[in-house]
């Protein structure tokens, strides 16, 4: 079983519309969890962190479920510039500060 | 400006051939990482240190080898015990101060190695 899971892709949205994306995790000992953003061949960057008592930023909004080790992350009013892969990740036991991440879900936000 | 660098952009290597990877970061961080993404997939953690003249092992270290010389430097060399090798290799570093669980990971632009 992969460490963390996400929603398979692609997701193909209208500018304006929400959208949602969820991800597990498999190690209940797992502490800090992120959404980072990937652009077509380019290197991941951090979208935001996810705290136990959801967080909002702007038109990002994400939650996590502890009992659940289930996160998502909440896009409102969707923008062109949106379209990116999104990952789920979570940090990775045991090792330092390295990180578990998903094998992401696509979005294409159309016109 | 701050960040991380990874040279060459682009790589192709002969089968057979080991080949070194360049990661350099001026953002004062302890920690750097080396990953591994290939198509469709997530990254794997190939080697990490937490600090000078310390690396280990991540989920696919066999093939590949590190050293940490310098807190700046962490370069990468894929040996030709590595079976696969064509992939786009990330470099990541982050501080590794023990306050906060979240350390954000700063990436490079990474190397596209190709093995011909």
């Amino acid at each position: 079983r992969k460490e963390v899971e996400q929603d398979p892709g692609p997701f193909n949205v209208p500018e304006g519309a929400t959208v949602a994306f969820n991800c597990t995790y498999s190690n209940s000992a797992s502490q800090s969890f992120f959404w980072y953003r990937q652009d077509c061949r380019k290197e991941p960057k951090l979208l935001m962190s996810v705290y136990s008592s959801g967080n909002e930023d702007g038109r990002f909004t994400a939650q996590l479920n502890r009992a659940s080790q289930y996160i998502s992350l909440l896009i409102r009013d969707s923008k062109l510039s949106d379209s990116a892969t999104y990952l789920c990740v979570v940090n990775m036991i045991g090792s330092g500060y390295a990180l578990n991440f998903g094998k992401g879900t696509s979005l294409l936000v159309t016109p | 400006d701050g960040g991380i660098t990874q040279s060459p952009k682009y790589l192709f290597r002969k089968e057979g051939q080991n080949v070194t990877l360049s990661c350099e970061q001026n953002l004062n961080h302890d920690a750097m990482y080396w990953y591994r993404q290939d198509p469709g997939q997530g990254l794997r953690l190939i080697y990490y240190s937490q600090i000078v003249n310390d690396f280990q092992k991540g989920d696919i270290a066999e093939g590949y080898s590190v050293s940490r010389e310098k807190k700046e430097s962490f370069p990468l060399t894929v040996t030709s015990a590595q079976k696969n090798p064509t992939a786009f290799y990330l470099c990541a570093s982050s501080t590794s101060s023990g306050t906060t669980l979240y350390n954000e990971q700063f990436f490079g632009p990474g190397t596209r190695l190709t093995v011909l």
